[in-house]
């Protein structure tokens, strides 16, 4: 059971490049989020979707373009990557514990954009 | 407006002593949730402990509970006898309760952080 994996953990890019940020669960969670953490920011929502097929926006999803695959995968798209999204970016997804909804994350991807 | 804020950039215990971390919230909805998360210096977020807006009693988990004072919104972290283990950063976050698409959500609303420090 691996839980939320994400790909990958470590990219440079140039600022303009393009990239995927990809994401699975092997949980059969319905609802996947995607935020980024910025120092002295704590963690800010970028996309999520709450079944597959459907994707909305969060608190900061300009740059940022998301695919609900399939039920598993939730992938994040930087089109024209720009130096403000070096970043490191989390994917969770959402399971219910004792009627608690509790995200479980992925263990990040660290973007750093030139 | 910040919907959580967490005032202590930096907090320092002593190892085998109890620790503070304090977190306000801010919301007008009736239903909410309250959480922390603990994020070690390898970068994994790990959930550590809940309390939902309506629980009359403070959630425990193991040496983990969570002082919550409703009228004062407040849901501080109590960390009893702490451990080397435990010098990490930690996340106080709120769902609150949006219903999309005909679902409810949950979006996670995070702080700032404070960074725990536990010494010998």
């Amino acid at each position: 059971n691996a839980g939320v994996t994400q790909t990958p953990k470590f990219q440079v890019l140039k600022t303009g490049q393009s990239m995927t940020l990809q994401c699975a669960q092997d949980m059969n969670h319905n609802s996947m989020y995607w935020y980024r953490q910025d120092p002295g920011m704590g963690l800010r929502l970028i996309y999520y979707s709450a079944s597959e097929g459907t994707t909305d926006k969060g608190e900061v999803p300009n740059g940022y373009n998301v695919s609900r695959l399939n039920k598993r995968e939730f992938s994040l798209r930087l089109e024209s990557a720009a130096p403000s999204q070096t970043s490191v970016y989390f994917c969770a997804s959402r399971f219910i514990r004792a009627g608690a909804n509790v995200l479980t994350f992925g263990a990040g991807s660290r973007l750093t954009v030139l | 407006a910040q919907k959580i804020t967490q005032t202590q950039p930096g907090m320092f215990v002593q190892e085998k002593e109890a620790v503070t971390l304090d977190c306000t919230y801010d919301t007008s909805d009736q239903s909410y949730g309250l959480f922390w998360y603990k994020q070690p210096s390898s970068g994994e977020m790990i959930f550590l402990i809940y309390q939902g807006s309506y629980d009359e009693q403070n959630a425990t988990e193991g040496r983990y509970s969570l002082n919550f004072q409703k009228a004062r919104k407040s849901a501080n972290l109590v960390i009893s006898a702490s451990q080397l283990g435990d010098s990490a950063m930690y996340f106080c976050a709120m769902r609150e309760a949006r219903i999309d698409r005909g679902s409810t959500l949950g979006r996670l609303y995070f702080g700032r952080g404070t960074q725990l420090t536990v010494w010998p």
